[in-house]
């Protein structure tokens, strides 16, 4: 069984609306997850970071961790076509490498 | 200031041959990573490096893969014996402690021929 498990997509939304992007995870020993955004051809970059339960706002971004449920998510309000990208969810647990998903390719269409 | 740096950005090998990879991490950071990304896949998680520690090695698909890091800064991924299975981008990341936001490399995208 995967560690980290994503829907890989590819998901569409119309620019403006709300992207919601979900992440599940096996190990209930998971401490902390990230959120990042990898653009074509490009390295990821860290969105979010999330360590507690409950929501954590930033910006257009929100990140959503329940831990009993064992899912993480990325919400993006007011989406732009410049947010259209690959968006990997990862988790550590309390070891020294992330576990990454395989990603959900977002596209926001104008 | 200046983040992680990769090279070669791009490589091109046959098969059999060996290749090396440089990371220079951010200066200061005492983790380093490597992943290893094939084409429309996630990261695949190789090898950690944090300080003088012993490496963990436990994400290296095989023997022909190894690491060092000289100094606690630079790091080196050499692939022996390259297989057309190796082709893939590999990312290097660093952190300032174990645990902490990664920063990643541009990578270098590998590809066996």
């Amino acid at each position: 069984q995967k560690e980290v498990e994503q829907n890989s997509g590819p998901l569409s939304v119309p620019e403006g609306a709300i992207a919601s992007l979900n992440c599940t995870y096996s190990d209930r020993g998971s401490q902390s997850f990230f959120w990042y955004r990898q653009y074509s051809g490009k390295s990821p970059e860290l969105i979010m970071s999330i360590y507690s339960n409950g929501d954590k706002e930033d910006g257009r971004f929100t990140a959503q961790l329940n831990k009993a449920s064992q899912y993480v998510s990325l919400l993006i309000r007011d989406s732009q076509p410049s947010d259209s990208a690959t968006y990997l969810c990862a988790g550590r647990t309390g070891a020294n490498n992330l576990f990454f998903g395989t990603g959900t390719r977002l596209t926001v269409i104008p | 200031g200046a983040g992680v740096s990769q090279s070669p950005s791009n490589k091109v090998t046959e098969k059999g041959k060996d290749v090396e990879l440089r990371c220079d991490p951010i200066s200061g950071h005492t983790a380093l990573y490597w992943y290893r990304q094939s084409l429309g896949q996630g990261l695949e998680f190789l090898i950690y490096f944090q300080g003088n520690s012993a490496p963990d090695k436990s994400g290296l698909p095989s023997d022909r893969f190894s690491a060092e890091r000289t100094g606690g800064s630079v790091s080196t991924l050499t692939i022996q014996r390259t297989q057309q299975e190796d082709s893939a981008v590999y990312l290097c990341a660093s952190s300032p402690f174990r645990g902490e936001t990664q920063y990643f490399g541009p990578g270098t995208r590998l590809l066996v021929l």
